[in-house]
């Protein structure tokens, strides 16, 4: 069965400072591997995604991820945080083909940004 | 991307009670998603909504809790049955197109059960 760990609950940053969010994946197949924010009452916001070739991917808001199949891993970083990107940050993993979409989310993260 | 709608965005509903939460995409979208989001934790994929045709629930989900349908491409609904506390949650709808593209979430629906 296909599994997302987030190891870190919450994250605490500096305005300025840069971020990495952790997310483990366990799949069976090649994965495609999603980050999501969601923000205080809003629905899930998509950054980035990954299915294949290069393992740096760029997303919205300065967020990329790296790819790591030796590590199962798919991280998030920023090299400089906003106040804004204060949320909750969701790593996803789901399958390709007839059943892509189905996806299986990690407990998330919560980033709270200090001035 | 497609932009997803749902009906309502939050209600306060008593047990006993059924309670049904709309889903409209702007485009057409090859498959349809539910996903439930309990306080404080994370989504949990319901089940896929087949235009046409009965859902595909997940395991723990059942028919007769959830149902759902879903008439042509660009719509869908959830019915939450015989609402009980356990059942207070966020539920979105998500969809996405062919294979490879962005997979899009709605806003949610905030349901409390008392």
């Amino acid at each position: 069965a296909q599994s997302v760990t987030q190891p870190d609950i919450h994250i605490t940053v500096s305005e300025g400072a840069s971020l990495e969010l952790r997310c483990n994946y366990s799949y069976g197949a090649t994965p495609y591997l999603f980050w999501y924010v969601q923000s205080p009452g809003q629905g899930l916001q998509l950054l980035l995604k990954y299915f294949s070739g290069d393992t740096l991917v760029q997303g919205i808001k300065g967020f990329e991820a790296e790819f790591k199949r030796s590590q199962s891993s798919f991280n998030l970083r920023k090299p400089s945080v906003h106040w804004s990107d204060a949320a909750e940050y969701f790593c996803a993993v789901g399958p390709g083909g007839t059943s892509y979409g189905k996806l299986t989310f990690g407990q998330g993260t919560i980033l709270t940004v200090h001035p | 991307s497609a932009v997803i709608s749902q009906k309502p965005s939050r209600d306060i509903c008593q047990r006993g009670t059924s309670l049904t939460i709309q889903c409209q995409v702007d485009s057409q979208v090859t498959m349809m998603f539910w996903y439930r989001q309990q306080p404080g934790q994370s989504l949990t994929l319901i089940a896929t909504a087949n235009q046409g045709s009965e859902a595909t629930y997940e395991s723990g989900f059942v028919i007769d809790k959830f149902p759902i349908s879903r008439p042509n491409l660009t719509f869908s609904t959830l019915t939450v049955s015989n609402m009980s506390p356990e059942d207070s949650s966020i539920y979105l709808c998500s969809g996405r197109g062919a294979s490879g593209g962005s997979v899009v979430f709605g806003p949610g629906t905030r349901l409390t059960v008392l």
